[in-house]
Order: structure tokens, then sequence, then C-alpha cells
């Protein structure tokens, strides 16, 4: 079946460190991937995606590569900010099976200043 | 324009009691999508829409949960006899209607039953 394994949290992290967030996939069919992301309060809002092998999602100077080679799109930041504060959640999608989104458990980071 | 909008924001009910969950997507979008987000669970789907048609309702849990659209717009998700396990956060998502485009998701309804 169709599945995503993200890193558990809370990760916490000092302002302008590098992030990285592990995300693993299983799933048949060729998927598209995503990275949503929720904000305290807020909804969930599509932060990056990537719809084929080797591509790499970017926004907001967050980045992902899809690697199909380890079944991964690890979410990067450079430099993370306090309002990078929020609950990340990797996803995949299979293109024929109506669209439904495949999310992992979610990944709170925390940013100090 | 607007978002998706969801009602109620918060519901508190009795174990036993039937509940509805509210869906507004946004203006024009064919595609309607229901998840669930609770504790032990994760985020999970529920029901998928096309127009007023529903060709995926594998996720609905148990036969206590049914989905309807009307006129290709508003959703109404009802639970009957509510279990407390049904607690979570019930979110909504549209899109403009192929399956390759991107989800926008309302804020969701927070249902808690006592």
């Amino acid at each position: 079946g169709n599945s995503v394994t993200q890193m558990e949290g809370p990760v916490t992290l000092s302002e302008e460190a590098f992030l990285t967030i592990n995300c693993t996939y299983t799933a048949t069919g060729y998927p598209s991937l995503f990275w949503y992301v929720q904000y305290p309060g807020e909804g969930l809002q599509l932060l990056l995606k990537a719809t084929k092998a080797d591509d790499k999602g970017s926004n907001k100077g967050f980045e992902a590569t899809y690697r199909k080679e380890t079944t991964s799109f690890h979410l990067e930041k450079g430099s993370v900010q306090v309002s990078d504060s929020a609950v990340y959640f990797c996803a995949l999608r299979v293109g024929n099976q109506g669209g439904k989104l495949i999310f992992g458990q979610g990944t709170e980071l925390s940013v100090k200043p | 324009g607007a978002g998706v909008s969801q009602s109620p924001s918060n519901k508190v009910t009795e174990k036993g009691k039937d509940v509805e969950l509210r869906c507004d997507p946004i203006s024009g979008h064919t595609a309607l999508y229901w998840y669930r987000q609770s504790l032990g669970q994760g985020l999970e789907f529920l029901i998928y829409f096309q127009g007023n048609s529903a060709p995926d309702k594998s996720g609905l849990p148990s036969d206590r949960f049914s989905a309807e659209r009307t006129g290709g717009s508003v959703s109404t998700l009802t639970i009957q006899r509510t279990q407390q396990e049904d607690s979570a956060v019930y979110l909504c998502a549209s899109s403009p209607g192929q399956s390759q485009e991107t989800q926008y998701f309302g804020p969701g309804t927070r249902l808690l039953v006592l």
C-alpha cells in the first residue's frame, strides 16, 4: 500500500540553524510528493511539491528533492526563523486514486530566538 | 477571493448524538475532500467528491459516517451515534478539479464527543 513516514518531533532549533525533516514513502505507481505546513491556529497550507523523480520543490527558503532511488523527500532550510515554528506534514498523492493525499504523522518544529 | 470555509469551528456533543459538519469549497472547485486529524491516527483521508459524486469513500471509518454534496458546492459530513473516538479535527479541502491540482484546506471543525 501507500504510506509516508516522517521523523518524529518535536524538533527544537535555535534561530538561523539548519533544518532537516526526514520523509520517506512507499507507493505503488508514481506519486507526487508534498510538504504541507500548519502554523499555530491556522489551516494546512501547501509549502512545496514535486511531481516526478529528481524534481526539486522550493518555497520560502525551504527545499525538498524527490529521490526515487531512496524513496525520500526530505525537507531542508538553511537558516530557520522563529516564524517557521509550525507542524510540517509530508504527503503523497497517487494520480490514479482520485487525488487523495496520504500524510505522514507530522513533525512539530519549534524555533527559539 | 474567499477560501474554503467550514462550520461550526467547534462542536461539543454527547456520546450517541448525531452531528453535521459543513464545508463550503472555493467557488468553482469541482473536487472536494474530507480528512480527519486526530492524535492517535494523524491526518487521514475520509472521502472524495468530484461534483456531486463520491468515487472514493474508502476512508470512512464506519457506516456511522456519511457525506453528501449538493449543487457541486456545499458538502455535509454526518456522523451518527457519535463515539468518543470520533473526537478529532475534521478538515475539508477543495481543488479546481483535476487530481493533480493543489488542494486548499479549510480551518477545520474541532469535534469533541463527551
